[in-house]
């Protein structure tokens, strides 16, 4: 267990389907991240949060979409994904965004798009 | 910009003997380094991490590694190999600003009796 929680934790949906990714942590820190995990591929850094605030947006396409209501809290809206967007994404926090803090991750959401 | 490179996609060991996963770095800056392990259906989990202290750093499950600037490497090591240890290990490097982790491509590790 490491303090960040991903559901669900595995995810199929159509192409033309709405869904959402939540991730929620509790070890009071105050910087978050999705990444994308796609088979043979280096982790893909997606979105950065500090203090609620977007701070990466890694050319991220506009059908991932999201949201960090609170420092704990962070969640990926997905609307009319495409078949290669079938990966396991993984949300990670972090004290801060400096760059010597541990990224905690949590266990991921296994996506797949049909 | 920084960048991992991890040779060998897949190694295989013997239990009992010597662990050897290798990782070479590229940075504009001097980075921080990390080592963290994936297993099946689970998340990342940190070994260890170097942040410009001692470069000979040691980690969880008995896992090592050493910062060699002139090299640019952050080997992983282990003296023995147990069944358990059977996972995915990635490298990562951080450096510039703004935390963002740059992985390998992943090194799975085989442990065979």
């Amino acid at each position: 267990e490491t303090g960040v929680t991903q559901t669900p934790r595995h995810l199929v949906m159509g192409m033309t389907n709405k869904k959402s990714l939540k991730c929620e942590q509790h070890l009071g820190h105050n910087a978050m991240y999705w990444y994308k995990q796609s088979a043979k591929k280096p982790l893909e850094l997606m979105f950065v949060y500090n203090f609620k605030e977007q701070t990466e947006n890694n050319s991220v396409p506009s059908r991932f979409s999201p949201e960090c209501p609170n420092s704990s809290h962070l969640f990926l809206h997905l609307h009319t994904l495409q078949p290669e967007d079938s990966a396991l994404y993984l949300c990670a926090s972090s004290q801060d965004h400096q760059n010597k803090n541990i990224q905690y991750f949590g266990a991921g959401t296994r996506l797949s798009v049909l | 910009a920084q960048s991992v490179t991890q040779l060998g996609s897949h190694v295989s060991v013997s239990e009992g003997a010597l662990v050897l996963l290798r990782c070479n770095y590229s940075s504009s800056v001097p980075p921080y380094l990390f080592w963290y392990v994936q297993y099946p259906n689970q998340g990342l989990q940190l070994l260890l991490k170097y942040t410009s202290a001692a470069t000979l750093v040691k980690g969880i499950n008995g896992f090592e590694a050493e910062f060699k600037k002139s090299e640019t490497s952050f080997h992983l090591t282990k003296p023995s190999a147990h069944m358990s240890d059977a996972a995915e290990y990635f490298c990562a490097v951080s450096a510039g600003g703004g935390n963002k982790l740059t992985f390998g491509t992943g090194t799975q590790l085989k442990v065979e009796l």
